[in-house]
């Protein structure tokens, strides 16, 4: 069947280091992947898309790459900040032209 | 500064009733959609339009139908909520050109009693 597994379990770091955080995807084969931010109460925002003939895209402190042998993206924040805490949603465009499909997202908390 | 609005933030209403939650963009877009989301949930499509006149049924069922008369206009409608409506329902709009990030608005938060 197919799935986008992002771990469920918060990620909680100390501010000023790297967070990085999992999406994994099962029988998709996306053209591109996206990655938005997700505050309590609030619609998602995108940050990033990275291309299926890309490796890596940078914004800033974010960092996406993008492994189809591995059917895998990395998501990294470096020197996180307690204003990054949120959660985190990968999405592919799994079913359709322009059509995106969600992962469960992985909540990041950054401590002082 | 939010360029796609969602009527009304938050609804509470009893069994039965007729609900229409409003979604507005500023920026032209061609497409727009309507996801599904519960408490620590993925989000599911549940509605889609490619542009006016343009409405397709997204991946999750959903008893809601939803019109797409202006390019900026996108309501979604209940005709008799029940308490299994009981969601957050957001909404979104991209560029119709190429592979466009899709911009969302806050979401209407709908409690159906």
């Amino acid at each position: 069947s197919q799935k986008i597994e992002q771990n469920s379990e918060a990620l909680n770091i100390q501010e000023g280091k790297t967070a990085t955080l999992t999406c994994n995807y099962t029988n998709y084969s996306p053209a591109y992947l996206q990655w938005y931010r997700q505050d309590p109460g609030r619609g998602p925002v995108f940050l990033l898309l990275i291309r299926e003939n890309e490796k890596e895209k940078r914004k800033e402190r974010l960092k996406v790459t993008f492994d189809t042998t591995l059917k895998q993206s990395l998501f990294h924040i470096t020197a996180s900040q307690p204003a990054d805490s949120a959660t985190y949603l990968c999405a592919l465009d799994g079913t359709g032209f322009q059509k995106l499909v969600f992962g469960t997202g992985t909540r990041l908390l950054v401590s002082p | 500064e939010a360029d796609i609005y969602q009527t009304p933030r938050y609804l509470v209403i009893g069994t039965g009733k007729k609900i229409t939650l409003e979604c507005s963009q500023t920026m032209g877009h061609d497409k727009m959609y309507w996801y599904q989301q519960d408490p620590g949930m993925e989000l599911h499509l549940i509605h889609y339009s490619y542009g006016v006149n343009s409405t397709e049924k997204g991946d999750l069922s959903s008893e809601s139908t939803v019109s797409r008369i202006r390019t900026e206009h996108f309501p979604l409608t209940l005709e008799s909520a029940r308490p299994s409506h009981t969601s957050q329902y957001l909404c979104a709009s991209s560029d119709g050109q190429g592979r466009q990030p899709q911009h969302f608005g806050d979401g209407t938060r709908l409690s159906i009693l």
